[in-house]
């Protein structure tokens, strides 16, 4: 399967503990995003990087979440401290740089915090 | 800041019924405009996109309006199958700008066979 994997699929951490997430993008992508999705809503936007370089973070993360992408390969998502209202699906997607637009999205991965 | 409004977040039609999803975005600098479909449990994926230069575009059964003027831009599903049932997220990014995506709430479509 050649599309991007994330992993772990599912989480289940207890309120406090620290979390992980990696994605691997497509390989030729060289834009790679995370969003965050609860029930019944859209995805909402958190941060995406080109290459290796974080371009924008939304304002609603707070301090607790980082993101890397060293190298401009893998990604990784960590929540630090977490909280029950962190529990949602964590989605990765990425895309070729230009004009092409297409989003492939990963198969996410679903974080429940006790 | 940057906005995109899906209305309605449920429908219901009658199987070869037509289906129509409309959103409105805030950032007048957005000119790609993607629809995505997300069935149960999996991943998103994109069914039609349209950018700024064009008004319609139209994929066998589904198509994709936009008006510019007005910053909203709507889907459209003809002759509706039961595998249509899914959520539908339409979608707003700049490609001259940040490359950040912004997504309406959803819509659940249910085709009643």
């Amino acid at each position: 399967d050649t599309g991007v994997s994330q992993n772990p699929r599912h989480k289940i951490t207890k309120r406090g503990q620290n979390v992980t997430f990696r994605c691997d993008p497509i390989s030729e992508h060289n834009r790679l995003y995370w969003y965050r999705q609860t029930l019944g809503q859209g995805p909402e936007f958190l941060t995406y990087f080109q290459n290796e370089a974080q371009l924008e973070k939304s304002r609603l993360l707070s301090d607790r979440f980082s993101a890397e992408r060293p190298k401009g390969s893998f990604s990784t998502l960590e929540i630090q401290r977490t909280e029950q209202g962190d529990s949602a699906m964590y989605l990765c997607a990425s895309s070729l740089g230009g004009y092409t637009g297409e989003l492939f999205f990963g198969e996410g991965s679903r974080l429940t915090v006790l | 800041g940057e906005n995109v409004e899906q209305h309605p977040s449920t429908l219901s039609v009658q199987e070869g019924d037509s289906a129509v999803i409309k959103c409105t975005y805030s950032d007048s600098a957005s000119n790609y405009f993607p629809w995505y479909k997300q069935e149960l449990g999996k991943r998103p994926q994109l069914i039609i996109d349209i950018r700024s230069n064009v008004g319609e575009k139209k994929d066998q059964r589904i198509a994709v309006t936009l008006n510019k003027t007005a910053k909203h831009f709507s889907l459209h599903i003809t002759e509706t199958q039961p595998e249509d049932s899914a959520v539908y997220f339409c979608a707003a990014t700049s490609t001259s700008g940040t490359y950040k995506y912004i997504f309406g709430t959803g819509t659940r479509l249910k085709v009643l066979a």
